[in-house]
């Protein structure tokens, strides 16, 4: 599997975009990028995924590099419960998500 | 409402005294897995299972059992808990392995003395 990288933190102030990145330089072809996030010890919650095409949906954006070797994610008006770790995953599909330490997105009033 | 239910939610027992984490789902899902979660070491896989009666090894499956006798349910048994299975366990489930959105269960917090 592709390994990711990600900054360890975030600021965002509370109505602005967060953009989140992530690097995946050794992504192989059929490889989707996934993104969870957790907030505060609860279950991981799906927000997007993607495999060439930005793609959109009712929680975030997702921005994918032509090369796909890196990508980001984008909360176009974050809100203070949006407060999470965010993890970007790379894999073929869904089994067996392999979560590393993510990114501690904090958002402030 | 979709979801995944795990019981119970927290659970503080003693060394060597058998319990089941239960795990159900009610969007027919096929496949079904669990993940312990620990500080620095993120989430990792235990057991999952492609269908009823297909259950297999995750990465840290060592001390731990599973069953799927029905394709709702996927209890997680520690026959015999030891202090360093204390952890955080999910389950999860998505509508096949070659899903691409897995929900996740709210978590079992577990303490082994």
């Amino acid at each position: 599997d592709a390994k990711t990288t990600q900054p360890p933190s975030m600021d965002c102030a509370e109505g602005r975009a967060a953009n989140l990145p992530c690097n995946h330089s050794t992504i192989s072809g059929n490889e989707y990028v996934y993104w969870y996030r957790q907030i505060h010890s609860q279950g991981p919650q799906y927000i997007i995924h993607g495999l060439k095409n930005n793609e959109t949906n009712e929680m975030a954006s997702l921005i994918i590099t032509e090369d796909r070797k890196s990508s980001t994610l984008i909360l176009p008006h974050a809100t203070l419960r949006d407060t999470a770790v965010y993890y970007c995953i790379v894999r073929v599909n869904t089994d067996k998500l392999i979560f590393g330490t993510g990114t501690r997105l904090q958002v402030f009033p | 409402e979709a979801q995944v239910t795990q019981n119970p939610r927290y659970l503080i027992t003693v060394t060597g005294k058998k319990l089941t984490v239960t795990c159900s789902q009610n969007m027919n899902h096929e496949y079904m897995s669990w993940y312990r979660q620990d500080p620095g070491l993120g989430l990792r896989q235990i057991y999952y299972s492609m269908n009823v009666e297909v259950t297999d090894k995750g990465d840290v499956p060592e001390g731990y059992k599973v069953s799927r006798k029905e394709k709702r349910n996927f209890p997680l048994i520690l026959e015999s808990p030891s202090p360093n299975q204390t952890s955080l366990y999910f389950c999860a489930s998505s509508l096949a392995r070659e899903g691409h959105e897995q929900f996740f269960g709210p978590g079992t917090r577990l303490t082994v003395l």
